[in-house]
């Protein structure tokens, strides 16, 4: 069965800095991976996802990265703000329709 | 769009008692998914539904647990009798296909808490 990891599981940053967020897989038939974002209280939002036929993907201040070889995908957030605080999850398939999610990373932007 | 609405919000109930979540998933999706998160064990799906009929319930953690889709737009997740150890956050889902490059969309929860 499929199993992510995912680190560091808290990250602390200045405002205005890079954050980097990195989770590895274990189904090499995996080919979707989403990454969503958790605030206080609510339910986990996507915000943004690749699929394995790219490399890379771009969504104004947030980047994804897959590297098919070594099983891995990692989230950017560039130029970071206060509201990018919250706890970052990345999740990939397993059997036909089920996901396991990374154990998150709280991502704590100081102004 | 409305997105996925759950209800109750919050739960307090006594240990022993009836819990009833609710879900009501985005019009048109075919596929809801019922997940558990909690510190120690992070998100864990629970069941998933395809076009009503359940599909996986492998995640369930006891018997104790039951979940129902009567129609399109309404499921149900029931814990009978509730105890403390199930008290988490409760979290509906749904996707238009379920396929495993179709993104899901979470409801805003329900924790639940059992004394």
């Amino acid at each position: 069965g499929e199993n992510v990891e995912q680190h560091p599981s808290t990250l602390s940053v200045q405002e205005g800095d890079s954050a980097v967020i990195k989770c590895t897989y274990s189904d090499s038939a995996s080919n979707y991976f989403p990454w969503y974002k958790q605030e206080l209280g609510k339910g986990p939002q996507l915000i943004i996802d690749i699929r394995s036929n790219v490399g890379e993907k771009k969504d104004q201040r947030i980047a994804v990265t897959l590297n098919k070889t070594a099983k891995h995908f990692s989230l950017h957030i560039t130029e970071t703000q206060p509201e990018d605080s919250a706890v970052y999850f990345c999740a990939a398939p397993y059997n036909f329709n089920k996901f396991y999610f990374g154990s998150g990373t709280k991502l704590n932007v100081k102004p | 769009d409305a997105g996925v609405i759950q209800s109750p919000r919050h739960e307090v109930t006594e240990m022993g008692q009836e819990v009833t979540l609710r879900c009501k998933p985005i019009s048109g999706h075919n596929s809801l998914f019922w997940y558990r998160q909690t510190m120690m064990r992070g998100l864990e799906l629970l069941i998933y539904f395809n076009n009503n009929v359940p599909i996986d319930d492998s995640g369930m953690p006891e018997d104790r647990f039951s979940a129902k889709m009567p129609n399109a737009s309404f499921s149900t997740l029931k814990i009978q009798p509730s105890e403390p150890r199930d008290s988490a956050v409760y979290f509906c889902a749904s996707s238009r296909q379920g396929t495993s490059t179709d993104t899901q969309y979470f409801g805003p929860g329900t924790r639940l808490t059992v004394l």
